[in-house]
């Protein structure tokens, strides 16, 4: 079965530090991938994804991701987090699932920045 | 402003009872969809609708139902048949790009 695996639940860093968190899948086709944040408090939104084209997506507030398809990879990166970087992230793929496109999500890390 | 409503924010259900979270888009999108989250899972689909008067069982559908009878409103019901209800419930539509909207989520507790 497809799945989607992020391998932090949790990550703690301070401000200034750099930020990656993993994303891998397991799914042989053709895939869009997606980064998703949810702020304390706010509707779950997208960060950033990635169709086609350059492997390397710029999303909003800094954050970017590398798609590496023979590692299935979509790893977040953000060179300098912030204080209001403090939430949580998902990532998905969109995948061909029982002959329906469906979204696969990670179960999410939740990321804190120490000020 | 287009978005994504969901009511009510807090929901508590008695031992038995069925409750119905509602979920409302003004995007004019035709997917929806209902996730259920719970703390280190992730997003798991329940049910989602391609378009109106349709809807499909996503990976945990035991205990809910759903209907689609307007564009606009896809409400899920919480059936007795639920035996672990008490999660955080999201409502999205899934707009051009694939990209999902999100509304702010039902959490629903038991009493």
């Amino acid at each position: 079965a497809q799945s989607v695996s992020q391998h932090n639940h949790h990550v703690i860093l301070s401000e200034a530090a750099s930020l990656e968190l993993g994303c891998n899948y397991s799914y042989g086709g053709t895939v869009n991938l997606f980064w998703y944040v949810q702020y304390p408090g706010q509707h779950l939104q997208l960060l950033l994804k990635y169709f086609s084209g350059d492997p390397l997506v710029k999303g909003i507030k800094g954050f970017e991701a590398e798609f590496i398809k023979s590692k299935f990879s979509f790893n977040l990166r953000k060179p300098s987090v912030q204080w209001s970087d403090t939430a949580e992230y998902f990532c998905a793929v969109n995948a061909l699932w029982d002959s329906n496109y469906q979204l696969i999500w990670g179960a999410g890390t939740k990321l804190i920045i120490k000020p | 402003d287009g978005g994504i409503t969901q009511s009510p924010k807090y929901l508590f259900r008695k031992e038995g009872q069925n409750v119905t979270l509602s979920c409302e888009q003004n995007l004019n999108h035709d997917a929806m969809y209902w996730y259920r989250q719970d703390p280190g899972q992730g997003l798991r689909l329940i049910y989602y609708s391609q378009i109106v008067n349709d809807f499909q069982k996503g990976d945990i559908a035991e205990g809910y139902s759903v209907s689609r009878e307007k564009k606009e409103s896809f409400p899920l019901t919480v059936t007795s048949a639920q035996k672990n209800p008490t999660a955080f419930y999201l409502c999205a539509s899934k707009g051009v790009g694939e990209t999902q909207y999100f509304g702010p989520g039902t959490r629903l507790l038991v009493l």
